[in-house]
């Protein structure tokens, strides 16, 4: 089945526990990227990513950490977590360049930082 | 800046239609986007629309775009209780820098 998973689902952690969300798809997309979503903001892009080693900041950069070492997977790192980045994530991936690429969204992460 | 706006709430019953406006500010944006997130899951994309175009139609839904006023709307015909959800109109300016607003919550009453 075609899909994005990330993991945890929910974490609860503390004020400067680094701390790693994975994200991982499944259908060859070169095109990954993360957001955050919070009540009345609806989403915000942390971090994009356009190919392998290839990593863009978006509009919510600061405080987070990417890689993409390989074309599948595409970790959210913060390495020292404070409680304004609590909120829920999501992970995305689209098959190319092409601006109607559909975006396909994970799940989502709930992260409380106390 | 760029920024998207949209009202966070709209209630209407069972088998009326639903419009859900949107306003966006950078004529730059080459794709406009309506997604549907259900409760505890991720966003679904549910219809897009090119810049140059005004309207599109899919089966119960209708996009219209007027890019003079930099507004877009999303009528849903007929909306049924499984239509509730939260709808994110997005702008998808240059590259892959897409531009979410805040989410319309729709409520459908039986």
């Amino acid at each position: 089945e075609a899909q994005v998973t990330q993991n945890p689902r929910y974490l609860i952690t503390v004020t400067g526990k680094k701390l790693t969300v994975t994200c991982s798809q499944n259908m060859n997309h070169e095109y990954m990227s993360w957001y955050r979503q919070d009540p009345g903001l609806g989403l915000r892009q942390i971090y994009y990513s356009m190919n392998v080693e290839v990593t863009d900041k978006g509009d919510v950069p600061e405080g987070y950490k990417v890689s993409r070492k390989e074309k599948r997977n595409f970790p959210l790192i913060l390495e020292s977590p404070s409680p304004n980045q609590t909120s829920l994530y999501f992970c995305a991936s689209a098959p190319g360049g092409g601006t109607t690429d559909t975006q396909y969204f994970g799940p989502g992460t709930r992260l409380t930082v106390l | 800046g760029e920024d998207v706006e949209q009202s966070l709430f709209l209630s209407v019953r069972e088998g009326d239609s639903s419009v859900i406006n949107c306003t966006y500010t950078d004529s730059s944006s080459t794709y406009l986007y309506w997604y549907k997130q259900e409760p505890g899951a991720g966003l679904q994309l549910l219809t897009y629309i090119f810049s140059n175009m005004d309207m599109k139609q899919d089966q119960r839904l209708t996009v219209l775009l007027n890019k003079k006023d930099k507004h877009l709307s999303l009528r849903i015909a007929d909306t049924q209780t499984g239509d509730s959800a939260i709808y994110f109109c997005a702008e998808r300016i240059g590259g892959f820098k897409t531009i979410f607003g805040a989410g319309t919550r729709l409520f459908v009453k039986a």
